[in-house]
Parts: C-alpha cells; structure tokens; sequence
C-alpha cells in the first residue's frame, strides 16, 4: 500500500554497523508490525507495537529493537547487523480491534555483508 | 505460539488447471486470514473466515474454513497467470496477538 512507507528500499552494509529502518503511514491505525522473510519463508513477527506506548516483543526479537516514535513512525534498529540477518523487512499496519487485516509496506531489502 | 502447516510448498500448473493449498493446525483456530504474495511484492490481504465451515468466494478463489476450525483450503478454479505468485495462510496468535504466518505456497502458472 502506497500509505505505509519504508525507507531505504533496499540497504548493503558490512557487519558491525548500526542501522535503522524506518516506516511511515498515513492511514490512521494504531498498530504497526515489523516483519522479516527469508527466501522460501513466510514472514516471522519481530516486533509490534498496538500504540505509542505499547512495544511488544515477536517470535524473533533478538538482536533487533524498535521505537515508536508518534502514531505514524515504526522504526526498527539493528544495533550490531550481522549476516544472518539479510532478509527482506516489511513493515505493517492494522486498525484497532481484533482480528483486523494488515496493510503492508513494499519492503526493506537488508544485505549485511 | 500456534503453529500452522501449509502444503504444497509449490505447484506449478498450466494455464486453465485448477489448484488448491491447504493449511492445518494441530489447535482449534478462533479465524484464519488469507494473503497473496506477488513476485518482489508484499503480501496482500484476500479474506478472513471466522465461523465454522465457512464458505466464502471471490471470483475464481473459493476459500474454506473447516467444521472443526482446525484446517482451511484456498480453491482456484482455472488458473490464469495473474494468479502467480505465494499464497499464505495466517492465523490470530491468541498470546501475542498477533499474527503468525504459514510458510506459504508458491503457485506457478504455465502458459
């Protein structure tokens, strides 16, 4: 969906560094998801956040953490990139309630070298 | 958290054949959302089931929830080749709240 934005598109970067990445939305929800997948993988849950002030840890938190910034930034950071974490990164939203669908961002590919 | 099996993992079919994937759970499901996939794309929201034996169509997609909300199929009927790409089951993690993805199953459509 053009309304939830991730940035950069794609990113190559070396081992050890920090990175950031980041997504925007602009269709009012609440909840924002961050996802990664592995070639032949469905997506697994890093981390999600039901409002500002909710952070909740996924199925594959290690190494990765996030802030919520305002009801409409997600970002997820790797404080210490390493290779096994190439992957594509998508960034979802979802309105409040249960069992609403998510709206996805286009994605982040990630290669750490 | 809950864990769901989709097979195939791949199908690959002539233009006009039908398909199906189907998704297992070993515990009773509350309801399962369908997306697709597309080649370098994001995953798209299709449908959600929520009763038991639930029957819902979209053009040529027919998608089931099972009597026992434990398993759930998607149904093409006459493939085309707008159809390619990786459909995924996803079920409400009632723990996390949040939802788990299956490991997909990636159709490729022949000409």
């Amino acid at each position: 969906d053009a309304d939830v934005t991730q940035t950069p598109r794609n990113r190559i970067t070396k081992t050890g560094k920090r990175i950031m990445l980041e997504c925007s939305q602009t269709k009012g929800h609440d909840r924002m998801y961050w996802y990664r997948q592995d070639p032949g993988l469905g997506l697994r849950l890093i981390y999600y956040s039901f409002d500002v002030k909710d952070i909740n840890k996924g199925e594959i938190s290690d190494g990765y953490s996030v802030s919520r910034q305002a009801q409409a930034k997600f970002s997820l950071s790797l404080e210490s990139a390493i290779p096994n974490q190439t992957a594509l990164y998508f960034c979802a939203t979802s309105d409040f309630g249960p069992n609403q669908p998510q709206h996805f961002g286009d994605g982040t590919r990630l290669s750490i070298l | 958290g809950q864990q769901v099996m989709q097979i195939p993992q791949y199908q690959h079919v002539q233009e006009g054949e039908d398909f199906t994937t189907y998704c297992n759970s070993s515990t009773t499901l509350s309801n399962i959302q369908w997306y697709k996939q597309r080649p370098g794309g994001h995953p798209v929201f299709l449908i959600q089931l929520v009763k038991s034996g639930e029957v819902k169509k979209q053009k040529r997609l027919t998608f089931q929830f099972g009597e026992a909300k434990k398993n759930s199929s998607l149904h093409i009927t006459a493939t085309q080749t707008t159809d390619v790409g990786t459909y995924f089951c996803v079920l409400m993690d009632t723990g996390r709240r949040a939802l788990t993805f299956g490991s997909g199953t990636r159709l490729q459509v022949q000409p």
